[in-house]
């Protein structure tokens, strides 16, 4: 079976300041898929990233970066000079591969992070 | 571009009361379609899945049903509503990829529902 946990229920930092998500997944499968989304208080989830379990390299995107540790089973999330803008709920969440056809079926979410920005 | 419309964005029933929840996808063709459940405080669980037309899978036994009259149309139904059923209804779409791949999950914006 699955699993995602992330440990921090809630974080507050001040602007400007980096932040970093922590992500632990658990899974027997050799291959499976990461994913990161922003839940912003409108609702709706923003997919921010994926990753497939053969590739371990680390991903930046702007003020956004990814650091994906098997030996760990961590898929942390860091936000560098964080903006009040970033304020959300940020859910981590795998997803086996299917071996018996098509598409992504279930994703496996953690119960999510909630960062709050403060100006 | 593909854009996923859920509709209403809120609801409040009455217990007892039937249920339907319409999602409709533009854009893409043959999508996987999923509803997702968010409990207060709690994560997302999946609900229902379909990878084709009247091709329901159910991940959780419960009082909603799903179907799938179109292509591109998903609609979580329920004859009476109970207070458990109360929460944050996600609808969302991937694409159809063959062999073991996956790919990720776009989402509506949600219906907040209360049931009272």
């Amino acid at each position: 079976a699955q699993k995602v946990t992330q440990a921090q229920t809630e974080i507050s930092v001040v602007e400007k300041e980096d932040v970093t998500l922590d992500c632990v997944y658990e899974t027997r499968d050799t291959t499976y898929y990461l994913f990161w989304y922003k839940q912003p208080p409108s609702g709706e989830l923003v997919f921010l990233i994926r990753r497939n379990s053969f590739d371990e390299q680390n991903e930046i995107s702007g003020r956004y970066s990814w650091n994906f540790q098997k030996s760990t089973s961590s898929f942390n999330f860091t936000i560098t000079a964080s903006q009040v803008v970033d304020s959300a709920v940020y859910f981590c969440a795998l997803s086996e591969a299917n071996v018996s056809g098509a598409g992504s079926y279930q994703l496996t979410f953690g119960k999510g992070t909630k960062l709050s920005v403060i100006p | 571009s593909q854009t996923i419309h859920q509709w209403p964005a809120t609801l409040v029933q009455p217990v007892g009361s039937p249920l339907s929840l319409e999602c409709t996808v533009e854009g893409t063709s043959n999508p996987n379609l999923y509803w997702y459940r968010q409990a207060a405080g709690r994560g997302l669980q999946l609900l229902f899945y379909s990878i084709g037309i009247d091709q329901i899978s159910s991940e959780v036994p419960q009082n909603l049903s799903a179907s799938r009259p179109q292509d591109r149309q998903f609609i979580l139904s329920s004859k009476k509503l109970l207070l458990s059923d109360s929460g944050f209804y996600l609808c969302a779409w991937s694409v159809f990829v063959s062999g073991p791949r996956n790919t990720e999950a776009f989402f509506g914006q949600g219906t907040r529902l209360t049931v009272v």
